[in-house]
């Protein structure tokens, strides 16, 4: 089993649609998540960070954390074509330190 | 710095070669991070500092890979003798510390090729 999953896509949802990003993971320890957006060519770029059970909103973006299901989703809003970029999950592993990111799941918004 | 600096951009060299990645973190970030990334894939974790030692160096491939970092400031990858599945790109990335809540920055990586 792959220490984080998530489905490679691509993804692709229409402008103005709701796009869901979703990860597993195995460590039972990890105690704070992580989204990256990382745009072809460029490097990862942090947009959301969350650490309790339950939803976290900033802007158009919503991470949700379920501990208990080791499941970590993020929606993304009135999606845009300038969101179409891989979006990569990363738990922290346990005890702190290093973060262990997910292959990345590839979002294209059309117009 | 303003961001995390790394350099080469880019880098080729011939097979057997050795190579130096530098990198330079946020200033008074303490952590600091090595990745790869090889094409159409995800980040594989290299190595870690905390301040000038590495309590995790798991992820350093083979014994031809080794990385320092001297006044908690500016770190070095090294590649010896270096293989045609050596080539990625190698990100680095730093934080202002290990602990939980803190997200990392990245530096915009340096690609090498080795042919």
């Amino acid at each position: 089993q792959k220490e984080v999953e998530q489905n490679s896509g691509p993804l692709s949802v229409p402008e103005g649609a709701i796009a869901s990003l979703n990860c597993t993971y195995s460590d039972r320890g990890s105690q704070s998540f992580f989204w990256y957006r990382q745009y072809s060519g460029k490097s990862p770029e942090l947009i959301m960070f969350i650490y309790s059970n339950g939803d976290k909103e900033d802007g158009r973006f919503t991470a949700q954390l379920n501990k208990a299901s080791q499941y970590v989703s993020l929606l993304i809003r009135d999606s845009q074509p300038s969101d179409s970029a891989t979006y990569l999950c990363a738990p922290r592993g346990n005890q702190g330190g290093k973060l262990i990111f997910g292959q990345g799941t590839e979002l294209s918004v059309k117009p | 710095g303003a961001g995390v600096s790394q350099s080469p951009s880019n880098k080729v060299t011939e097979k057997g070669k050795d190579v130096e990645l530098r990198c330079d973190p946020i200033s008074g970030h303490t952590a600091l991070y090595w990745y790869r990334q090889s094409l159409g894939q995800g980040l594989e974790f290299l190595i870690y500092f905390q301040g000038n030692s590495a309590p995790d160096k798991s992820g350093l491939p083979s014994d031809r890979f080794s990385a320092e970092r001297t006044g908690g400031s500016v770190s070095t990858l090294t590649i010896q003798r270096t293989q045609q599945e050596d080539s990625a790109v190698y990100l680095c990335a730093s934080s202002e510390n290990s602990g939980d809540s803190y997200g990392y920055t990245f530096g915009s990586g340096t690609r090498l090729t080795v042919v």
